[in-house]
């Protein structure tokens, strides 16, 4: 398995602010997973995290919006920007498990409000 | 595109009794994965069961058991001898195959709120 630390595990922020979640995993993966989670619902695919490529972003979910970083094989980052109380739900990142991805590993999430 | 559908937004068993949690699937695939994971209240995704689809047999995992009808679509979880601890919000949860080009993110369903009575 792997263990994923997700920091911060809350926050509350002021609209028009952004906030930089990070994702570290305790073992090298290829892809990273970013899922929005609004209060009440589903898991969303925010976008996928591939190390030395650009992320791939669902449909609804922008780069300027979104920005992700993939400096290495064991971290990534989800920047929120210009965050409005809309943005606010909870953020997980997740990885499978190699080599097939056959199974699916999350972090704790961070539970962003927005005020 | 695949979906995931959970038609029972929520649920409630007595403790010691038994519970089954539906959930179907589209999917035009043939190699795929299904899941279950819980989701208390802190947040933390737990990984619950998980049934490979080219497995006839249903996976168990102690308390838990699925039962997988890859004809019908259809994936839904069994647990017995419930217990307080079981009260969650579960997510029935889909993956694609590695060599179908799934990329290894999962498709959720809406959820079902379990409530656990003592």
């Amino acid at each position: 398995s792997a263990v994923i630390s997700q920091k911060p595990s809350r926050d509350i922020c002021q609209r028009g602010t952004s906030l930089t979640i990070q994702c570290q995993v305790d073992s090298q993966v290829t892809m990273m997973f970013w899922y929005r989670q609004q209060p009440g619902q589903s898991l969303t695919l925010i976008a996928t995290a591939n190390q030395g490529s650009e992320a791939t972003y669902e449909s609804g979910f922008v780069i300027d919006k979104f920005p992700i970083s993939r400096p290495n094989l064991t971290f990534s980052t989800l920047t929120v920007s210009n965050m409005s109380p809309e943005d606010s739900s909870i953020y997980l990142c997740s990885v499978g498990r190699a080599p097939l991805n056959t199974e699916a590993f999350f972090g704790q999430g961070t539970r962003l409000t927005v005020v | 595109a695949q979906t995931v559908t959970q038609s029972q937004p929520e649920m409630s068993v007595q403790e010691a009794e038994t519970v089954t949690l539906s959930c179907t699937y589209d999917t035009s695939e043939s190699d795929y994965y299904l899941f279950w994971y819980k989701q208390p209240p802190s947040r933390q995704m737990i990984l619950v069961i998980r049934q490979e689809a080219y497995k006839q047999q249903n996976a168990t995992e102690n308390r838990f058991s699925v039962n997988f009808q890859k004809a019908a679509k259809s994936f839904s979880l069994k647990i017995s001898d419930s217990q307080l601890g079981d009260a969650a919000m579960y997510f029935c949860a889909y993956k694609g195959g590695y060599y179908g080009g799934s990329q290894g993110n999962l498709i959720f369903g809406k959820g079902t709120k379990l409530s656990v009575k003592p």
